[in-house]
């Protein structure tokens, strides 16, 4: 039940770009994605509900394909500011609830 | 801002204690969750409450209970507390389900260790 995300680490140099991925086996509401930096509590970044569209925030974008129930976040560009674990976050009903994949561990070099 | 306090940052207890981890959060928010995190399994749901003295179980709820009695204040309570317990416990607050602003806001931790 609980979502996979892949690669579950990942090390980039500044300016690179990484997608990660969350899939999930049951039919989704939405997901939500959350960043928690090293001692710090997660932190909010988007939520995208099924229909299939694709949100922004500066330069990390997300999308949501409703038919393969996998939502794939996207950083473009990457600074150091980005290093952190990326979680995804899935509803599969309105319900407020949600679930959390094992997180994905992001490390921007210099 | 939203802001959701957790009563410690660090917690240390023995085995059989019993645990009262208290969450406050200050903007009103009808939802509450628990969580515990674990490295390699990420943020797993304990208890959640979607109103004062509502609660479900998570995916986790064996050897927790809960308390809401007032709607800013959510209290994870570990009866008899065990070493397999040692955690990072996370609380979290979100507006109501079906309104567009439900993403959550967490509060720091606490890490709790049972020897």
């Amino acid at each position: 039940q609980q979502p996979v995300q892949s690669p579950q680490a990942v090390i980039l140099r500044e300016g690179e770009d990484a997608v990660i991925n969350c899939s999930s086996s049951k039919a989704l509401y939405s997901v939500h994605w959350y960043r928690q930096k090293h001692g710090e509590a997660p932190v909010f970044l988007m939520i995208l509900l099924k229909g299939g569209e694709q949100k922004g925030h500066e330069k990390i974008s997300a999308s949501f394909n409703e038919k393969k129930q996998q939502s794939s976040l996207y950083l473009t560009a990457s600074q150091l500011s980005y290093s952190g674990t990326y979680f995804c976050g899935t509803e599969r009903n309105q319900g407020g609830k949600l679930i959390f994949g094992q997180g994905t561990e992001l490390s921007v070099k210099p | 801002d939203v802001k959701v306090t957790q009563s410690s940052r660090y917690l240390v207890k023995r085995t059989g204690e019993k645990v009262f981890l208290e969450c406050v959060q200050d903007m009103d928010h009808e939802n509450m969750f628990w969580y515990r995190q674990d490295p390699g399994l990420g943020l797993r749901l304990i208890y959640f409450s979607y109103d004062v003295k509502m609660k479900e179980k998570g995916d986790i709820p064996e050897g927790y209970s809960v308390s809401r009695e007032k709607k800013e204040r959510f209290s994870l309570i570990l009866e008899s507390a065990s070493t397999n317990q040692t955690s990072m416990y996370l609380c979290a607050s979100s507006l109501t389900t079906g309104h567009s602003r439900r993403e959550q806001y967490f509060g720091p931790g606490t890490r709790l260790t049972v020897t």
